[in-house]
């Protein structure tokens, strides 16, 4: 069964410094999504991803953060400068229409913020 | 603004118990319902989804949801449960024509004891 794959599974960082965090969609989606769970709260839509540009965005998507899909198959989230706040499980999701469908999530990436 | 509510943060149920974890949300427009269940240490892995037609949807692992319009609600039933159902419960809505962003409730835990 086709699955979304996210690496890596945990990454600590130190504050300030910069973190990409890698996922593989699912190969004929067409779109693709980051969302954050912070620890003991709801999971949270960052970003969504069409056709090579940003369809949508949150509120919490600020100049900090940045996507990418360098190469046709990885699908990437960049934080620039973590702060403590950054610390969360990040998600990445696929799927193949933006409507009446459902969306493939991966593992998530633990990400820690020190 | 579009949000979802679940009612409970933690459920705990005996083996062969009844389950019933509620989800409202709140949106003016048409929208898309889902349940997610992630098992510990694994991904978000979809339960059920309703976009239209029958209000009750059956899902996979012998669960069902009702939708209520009236009700602005999405409950998730089971009638008979075992502990390998032992997981974390997320309610979410996409609302029709918005593009693929979901939102989730804080989700619910689920322990089930043998």
């Amino acid at each position: 069964e086709p699955e979304v794959t996210q690496t890596p599974s945990h990454q600590v960082t130190q504050m300030g410094q910069e973190v990409i965090l890698r996922c593989v969609p699912i190969s004929n989606h067409l779109y693709f999504y980051w969302y954050r769970q912070i620890l003991g709260q709801k999971v949270e839509f960052l970003v969504s991803f069409y056709n090579n540009e940003i369809s949508e965005k949150s509120e919490i998507f600020d100049d900090q953060f940045s996507v990418e899909r360098p190469d046709g198959s990885n699908f990437t989230l960049k934080i620039r400068s973590t702060k403590l706040e950054d610390s969360a499980m990040y998600f990445c999701a696929s799927s193949y229409d933006r409507t009446n469908t459902e969306a493939f999530f991966g593992q998530g990436t633990r990400l820690t913020v020190v | 603004a579009q949000s979802v509510s679940q009612h409970n943060h933690h459920v705990i149920l005996s083996e062969a118990a009844s389950l019933e974890l509620g989800c409202n949300y709140s949106y003016g427009g048409t929208v898309n319902l889902f349940w997610y269940v992630q098992y510990p240490g694994q991904h978000l892995q979809l339960l059920l989804k309703y976009f239209s037609g029958d209000p009750l949807v059956k899902g996979i692992k012998g669960f069902e949801a009702e939708f209520i319009k009236s009700k602005f609600s999405f409950n998730l039933r089971k009638p008979s449960v075992q502990w390998s159902d032992t997981a974390e419960y997320f309610c979410a809505v996409n609302a029709q024509g918005q593009g693929g962003k979901l939102i989730f409730g804080q989700g619910t835990e689920l322990s089930v004891k043998p």
